[in-house]
């Protein structure tokens, strides 16, 4: 049984780095074509895709954000860490982490989708 | 970037209703695309994948077509647990993942 849990502070100062864990069970992010992004969603507003770790510990980052994020894992913990820099109010969301699915299309090239969610954590940005 | 739309953006509905959801992506993107479905204050959940696959567990009410740019997700008869926000997602390769605006259904 795949779960996902986020874990994090619920409130943080502008300015502020704020971290999140991502704790998660059933599967191993040391097999191969596992990958698991983060996910957030402003109060009321669509999702926005953050960052992605894979099994080969590469990684990648919204080009809008990339600057700021920062992504690791720990395998032996079953974990994922998020990082985000210089918080600002407009970063109030709720983040979730996602394991990442995929299957392969015709050309052979994978393509990926979020088969399994955590629950979210709903962070504040607030002095 | 792939960018996607949806129609429409809320929409009422009664219980045992036919509901279509269409989502419309910039550019061509064959069959990559997903269906999310998201009640208040869940995290969403995954339906459909690759345009038409139904995800392990997701009632057979629930439908998907379309490739190119234009797709649609059908449920054939709503039902009161299916009250929620509904997404769709480009199925890239690579970053960025892009998500839809969102459409809503509501009790009429």
């Amino acid at each position: 049984q795949v779960t996902l849990k986020e874990s994090g502070p619920a409130l943080v100062k502008p300015t502020q780095t704020l971290t999140l864990t991502c704790t998660f069970s059933g599967f191993s992010l040391t097999t191969r074509e596992m990958r698991v992004s983060w996910i957030r969603q402003p109060p009321g507003k669509a999702l926005e895709w953050l960052a992605r770790i894979d099994w080969d510990d590469e990684k990648f980052y919204s080009t809008s954000l990339k600057t700021r994020l920062t992504i690791s894992k720990d395998t032996s913990k079953n974990q994922v860490v998020l990082t985000m820099a210089n918080m600002d109010p407009v970063d109030t969301a709720t983040y979730y982490c996602a394991r990442m699915g995929y299957y392969y299309d015709s050309r052979g090239y994978s393509r990926k989708y979020f088969d399994y969610w955590g629950q979210g954590a709903l962070v504040t940005v607030s002095s | 970037d792939i960018q996607l739309t949806q129609s429409p953006s809320f929409l009422s509905a009664s219980v045992g209703d036919r509901v279509t959801i269409t989502c419309r992506a910039s550019q061509g993107i064959s069959s990559y695309l997903a269906w999310y479905q998201q009640k208040p204050g869940k995290a969403p959940k995954l339906l459909i994948y690759a345009a038409s696959t139904l995800q392990s567990g997701v009632p057979s009410r629930f439908s998907g077509s379309g490739s190119g740019t234009d797709f649609t997700l059908t449920i054939s008869s709503l039902q009161p647990e299916d009250f929620a926000t509904y997404y769709c997602q480009h199925l890239n390769s690579y970053p960025p993942f892009t998500f839809g605006p969102g459409t809503t259904v509501d009790i009429k």
